[in-house]
């Protein structure tokens, strides 16, 4: 069974659109929800993190927790060709450890 | 954030050869964590290396294989050991900050031949 579950993708978008990507876990323990960023051949970087239900903007950014749902989503607003991505939806668990989706490949189309 | 450098950021290694990473952050951090990132997967967790105590090994991952050092609290090292070519991987440290985040350092990309 699958810890964290992402559609791999790819989603493309034509640029300044919203992007949206979604996130599934099944560890209703978990209390600690986060995006992370990976660009082609570099490390995961941390762009939201999240831990009450409802939403949290920052920027073009917003993260979505549903914890009734065990859904979490991340909204891109205005996507920018720099947006292309891999998006790993990460999850820390009841046991204190952060598991991660396998991502979803995002392509702005300009 | 944090500030976190690897070495080597890339090796070309031979089947049965051993390669230790090492990973410096720019701050005392109690747990550091290694990860490893195959070829169109997501990241797996090996270890967790806490300084002065032995690593704590995810399921599927032994000391033998994956020795770990964590001899003071800005540095670690791990050893990926008699190589084969399923090896091969990005290997990547990271840390945990403040308000529960951890980051990560830029990888260390290994193809072993």
């Amino acid at each position: 069974q699958k810890e964290v579950e992402q559609n791999s993708g790819p989603l493309s978008v034509p640029e300044g659109a919203i992007a949206s990507l979604n996130c599934t876990y099944s560890d209703r323990g978990s209390q600690s929800f986060f995006w992370y960023r990976q660009y082609s051949g570099k490390s995961p970087e941390l762009i939201m993190s999240i831990y009450s239900n409802g939403d949290k903007e920052d920027g073009r950014f917003t993260a979505q927790l549903n914890k009734a749902s065990q859904y979490v989503s991340l909204l891109i607003r205005d996507s920018q060709p720099s947006d292309s991505a891999t998006y790993l939806c990460a999850v820390r668990n009841r046991d204190d450890k952060i598991i991660f989706g396998k991502g979803t490949r995002l392509h702005i189309l300009p | 954030s944090a500030v976190i450098s690897q070495k080597p950021s890339r090796d070309i290694c031979q089947r049965g050869t051993s390669l230790t990473i090492q990973c410096q952050v720019d701050s005392q951090v109690t747990m550091m964590f290694w990860y490893r990132q195959q070829p169109g997967q997501s990241l797996t967790l090996i270890a967790t290396a806490n300084q002065g105590s032995e690593a704590t090994y995810e399921s599927g991952f032994v000391i033998d294989k994956f020795p770990i050092s964590r001899p003071n609290l800005t540095f670690s090292t791990l050893t990926v050991s008699n190589m084969s070519p399923e090896d091969s991987s990005i290997y990547l440290c990271s840390v945990d900050r403040a308000v529960n985040e951890q980051f990560f350092g830029p990888g260390t990309r290994l193809t072993v031949l």
